[in-house]
C-alpha cells in the first residue's frame, strides 16, 4: 500500500506570496490533518477533514486554509506568506480522525522557505 | 485542555546500553497515548500506542512504554540502543473526548554513541 504522498516537498516563496501544498492519504483514509513543525514552536496542528469538511480546526490565523476533495486529497493554501511560516508542513491520513484511538500515518513534509 | 511534558530535550546514549525517553502529560479526558519518531529529512513514524487496554505497551524495533495513571507517565525504553535508533521522538496525547485535537510533545533528540 502506498504511504501519505506530499508535494512539492520543497519549496520557496517570497513574503507576501501565497501557495498550496497538497497531500495524498493512504488509500481508503477519509480523515487528513496538517501540521506546522517549526524549531521554535514544535508540532502544532492546523486542521483536520473528514470527508470533505473540515472537523477540527488549531489556533493559527485565517490566512492558513484547507480543503479536501471527494478521493480524499486535499490541500492545505496559506495566503499572504510571513517569514514566520517558514516550516516543515506534515499531512497525516488515518482511517477515522486525529484523535480518539486512531493512529495516523505521516507524509514526508512540505519544507516552505519564505524569503 | 491537556499538555504534554518530555523531561529531556537530548539524551545521549552508548550503543547496546538501554534507553528511556521521559513523558507527562495531562488531560481532562482519557487519554489515548502514542510516541512517534522521526528520523532526518522524513515524516513521522508510529513507534507505539496505549488506548487503555494493557498499560505496558510493545512497539516496533524494541521499543516499549508504561502507561503509570498515577504518576501520570508514559515513559518509553528499549533494552538496548542500535546506532539506527538515533532520531526525535515525540510523545503525543490524544484525548477520548472534547476537541480530539492531538497535544505533541516537544520532542527528545536521542543520540547514540557507537
Amino acid at each position: 500500500k502506498a504511504g501519505v504522498t506530499q508535494t512539492p516537498r520543497y519549496l520557496i516563496k517570497t513574503r507576501g506570496q501565497q501557495v498550496t501544498l497538497s497531500c495524498s492519504p493512504i488509500s481508503g483514509h477519509r480523515s487528513v490533518s496538517w501540521y506546522q513543525q517549526t524549531p521554535g514552536q514544535g508540532l502544532q496542528f492546523l486542521f483536520e477533514y473528514f470527508s470533505e469538511t473540515q472537523r477540527n480546526k488549531g489556533n493559527f490565523p485565517g490566512r492558513f486554509s484547507g480543503r479536501q476533495f471527494s478521493n480524499s486529497r486535499s490541500e492545505m493554501n496559506v495566503s499572504t506568506l510571513e517569514l514566520g511560516d517558514s516550516a516543515l508542513y506534515l499531512c497525516a491520513s488515518s482511517l477515522a480522525g486525529a484523535g480518539l484511538y486512531n493512529e495516523q500515518f505521516f507524509g514526508p513534509g512540505t519544507r516552505l522557505t519564505v524569503l | 485542555a491537556q499538555s504534554v511534558t518530555q523531561l529531556d530535550s537530548h539524551v545521549s546514549v552508548s550503543e547496546g546500553t538501554p534507553v528511556l525517553l521521559r513523558c507527562n502529560y495531562s488531560s481532562s479526558y482519557s487519554p489515548s497515548l502514542f510516541w512517534y519518531v522521526q528520523h532526518p529529512n522524513k515524516g513521522l513514524q508510529l513507534l507505539l500506542k496505549y488506548t487503555s487496554a494493557a498499560t505496558l505497551v510493545k512497539g516496533i524495533n524494541g521499543f516499549e512504554a508504561e502507561f503509570k495513571k498515577s504518576e501520570t507517565s508514559f515513559h518509553l525504553t528499549k533494552p538496548s540502543a542500535h546506532m539506527s535508533d538515533a532520531a526525535e521522538y515525540f510523545c503525543v496525547v490524544s484525548p477520548r473526548g472534547g476537541s480530539y485535537i492531538p497535544t505533541f510533545g516537544r520532542g527528545t533528540s536521542l543520540i547514540v554513541h557507537p
